[in-house]
Formats: C-alpha cells, sequence, structure tokens
C-alpha cells in the first residue's frame, strides 16, 4: 500500500514568488493534516481537513498561505507571496478520522522549502 | 494550551546498549494520548509507540518502552539493544482524547537527535 506522497521533496523560490506544494493521503483517509516545521522544532499543525471541509485552520496564516482539499481526497497549500522566513519543511499527513488512539498519522515524506 | 518539553537536544548512545529520552508534558485533561515518532533524515514521521493516559499499564514496543508517569507528566522512552538505524531525531507528541476543535491535533516536542556510536 502507497504511503502519503507529496511533491515536490525540495523548492527553492525568491521570496515575493508564490509556491505550491502537493499531498496524496493514503486511500481511504478522510483526515489530511499539514505541517509546517521550522529547523531545529517539532512540527506545528497548520490546518486539518475532514474530506473536503477545513475543520481546524487556526494556525494557517490567511494573509499569504491558503488550501484546498477538493473532493476530500487530494490537498494543495499555496504560499503567496513567500517570504523569507517560511524557509521550513512542509509535512503533510493522513488518518482514518475515528479520531482514537489507533488514529494513527501517517507522514509523507515532506517538502523542503528555501526562500532565497 | 498543552506543552511538551524534551529537555535533550542530543543523546548518544553505544551500539546494543540502552538509552533513555525523556519527555514531559502539561495539560489540564485527565484523558489524552501520548506518543513517541521517530524522523530520521529521509524526514518521514514514524510513529514508534503509543501510550493511552488511562492505561497504566506501560507500552511496549519489541525494543522500545516507554515510563509513564501520570502524576508527574512524564513520558520517557527507552530504547534497548541500540542499533545504527535507532539514528534520528525523536519527537515526544501529545493529543487530546476527546473529539473538538483541535482535539486531533499533535503537539510535538523540539526533539532529541539520538546519535549511535558503532
Amino acid at each position: 500500500e502507497a504511503g502519503v506522497v507529496q511533491s515536490p521533496r525540495y523548492k527553492i523560490i525568491e521570496k515575493k514568488q508564490p509556491v505550491a506544494f502537493w499531498c496524496n493521503p493514503i486511500s481511504g483517509h478522510n483526515t489530511l493534516y499539514w505541517y509546517l516545521q521550522n529547523l531545529g522544532q517539532g512540527p506545528e499543525l497548520l490546518i486539518r481537513y475532514e474530506n473536503e471541509e477545513a475543520v481546524d485552520d487556526s494556525q494557517l496564516p490567511k494573509d499569504r498561505f491558503s488550501a484546498e482539499r477538493l473532493k476530500g481526497v487530494d490537498s494543495t497549500l499555496k504560499i503567496q507571496p513567500a517570504e523569507l522566513g517560511d524557509s521550513a519543511v512542509y509535512l503533510c499527513a493522513s488518518s482514518l478520522g475515528s479520531g482514537g488512539a489507533r488514529d494513527e498519522q501517517f507522514f509523507g515524506p515532506g517538502t523542503r522549502l528555501t526562500v532565497l | 494550551a498543552q506543552t511538551v518539553t524534551q529537555s535533550q537536544p542530543e543523546m548518544s548512545v553505544q551500539e546494543a546498549e540502552t538509552v533513555t529520552l525523556s519527555c514531559t508534558y502539561d495539560t489540564s485533561e485527565s484523558d489524552y494520548y501520548l506518543f513517541w515518532y521517530k524522523q530520521p533524515p529521509s524526514r518521514q514521521m514514524i510513529l514508534v509507540i503509543r501510550q493511552e493516559a488511562y492505561k497504566q499499564q506501560n507500552a511496549t514496543e519489541n525494543r522500545f518502552s516507554v515510563n509513564f508517569q501520570k502524576a508527574a507528566k512524564s513520558f520517557s522512552l527507552k530504547i534497548s539493544d541500540s542499533q545504527l538505524g535507532d539514528a534520528a531525531m525523536y519527537f515526544c507528541a501529545y493529543r487530546a482524547l476527546y473529539s473538538g476543535a483541535g482535539s486531533y491535533q499533535l503537539t510535538f516536542g523540539k526533539g532529541t537527535k539520538l546519535s549511535v556510536i558503532p
């Protein structure tokens, strides 16, 4: 069974440019998460989807970040315009969505963004 | 708000020896989940072990075990018979038990970098 797929693995852009990250969750997983991981830190949740609905986006900087999960499967996270401080790893995770301890979150390999 | 603290930025262990990674957390909830995740250089987070706070018995998964002290809000990870493949960043994480906004959110510590010496 394929795991969580993310692309690209690496992205280098100039500041003020737009950038987009793509995530394909594990088949059948209703819940999808985007996390931000700064260097030397643990991941921090940006947004959580239940199917196609964003049910927790309280930590998403909405002035420049946006996300969508059309049809409740794949998801795209966008930054426009990118700033130097956005350089980080962006992780996507998915889970079945039952919410119990066995509702394990499976993580993708992440996208490492470098903003010059 | 819940917080997770890992006070050891780096640890090292000789191959085949045992090492313990520390984690403390702060919460006002009585029921919750605790996790240890491993993140190798490939960046893919892998679940190592989980603990339900309502279970008094410490979780064990092969060479990995935890020492869960609920009153002290402590959740340490013990790795026995350390192997070269255990070298990675290890993150302690907390998640609330009940549904509601933020309940599925994993709150991570800053991580401990474990090196295994041949």
